[in-house]
């Protein structure tokens, strides 16, 4: 069975300063981790994914996330947080079959101060 | 290529009725999950189908149904509403990879 467990229900960061929403994983298999953001009143939105290819992914707006198995970690970071970065994010898990369903940890929620 | 597309976007139901959401998934997508999003529960699955077929389906009472049309389009039904639906509804598609397309949702509002 895949769990997902995001650290922190809330992080606060000042804007230009560095973002990192920790997530940590349990999974059977090999797993493929992705990060999802959603914006107030909007769907998810799909930042970065991992399938076992590289471990440092890169992602859009400036995210990347780094597959450590050795600490079974899949944290996301930015170098400089902008105001609209603040939104939910969603740490999920899947198996590489991709025919079951996602797992999504509970959200961590960015605030972004100017 | 156009998104997931969710309707109604908003809907208000009385205790006891039931709803029915819509979805269409992007253009050549043949899977589609459903989710229901709350505050206290966050992001729980409810149901994937693919070529008309319910491949999985999550842990929600049997009021929850949904079916998926020949044209990939999905709906899902609720049954005898009750207060504790009252959450986000969202829709997500994808074609043959790991990662999903989600819609802006529906929200609804049993009171």
């Amino acid at each position: 069975a895949q769990s997902v467990t995001q650290l922190d229900s809330h992080v606060s960061v000042s804007e230009g300063t560095p973002v990192l929403l920790r997530c940590n994983y349990s999974s059977s298999y090999s797993p493929s981790l992705f990060w999802y953001v959603q914006h107030p009143n909007k769907g998810l939105q799909l930042l970065l994914k991992y399938t076992s290819a590289a471990t440092l992914v890169k992602g859009i707006n400036g995210f990347e996330a780094e597959f450590k198995k050795s600490e079974t970690s899949f944290h996301l970071t930015k170098p400089s947080a902008h105001m609209s970065d603040a939104a939910e994010y969603f740490c999920v898990v899947s198996v590489p079959s991709g025919n079951t369903p996602l797992v999504f940890g509970k959200g961590t929620r960015l605030s972004v101060i100017a | 290529k156009a998104g997931v597309t969710q309707t109604p976007r908003y809907l208000i139901k009385t205790r006891g009725q039931q709803v029915t959401l819509s979805c269409s998934p992007i253009s050549g997508h043949r899977s589609v999950s459903w989710y229901q999003q709350t505050p206290g529960q966050g992001l729980q699955f409810l149901f994937e189908y693919f070529s008309e077929t319910q491949r999985n389906k999550g842990n929600f009472p049997g009021r929850f149904s949904g079916r998926q049309f020949s044209n990939s389009r999905s709906e899902m039904n609720v049954s005898t509403l009750e207060l504790g639906d009252s959450a986000l509804y969202l829709c997500a598609s994808r074609l043959n990879g790991f990662e999903q397309y989600f819609g802006p949702g529906t929200r609804l509002t049993v009171t």
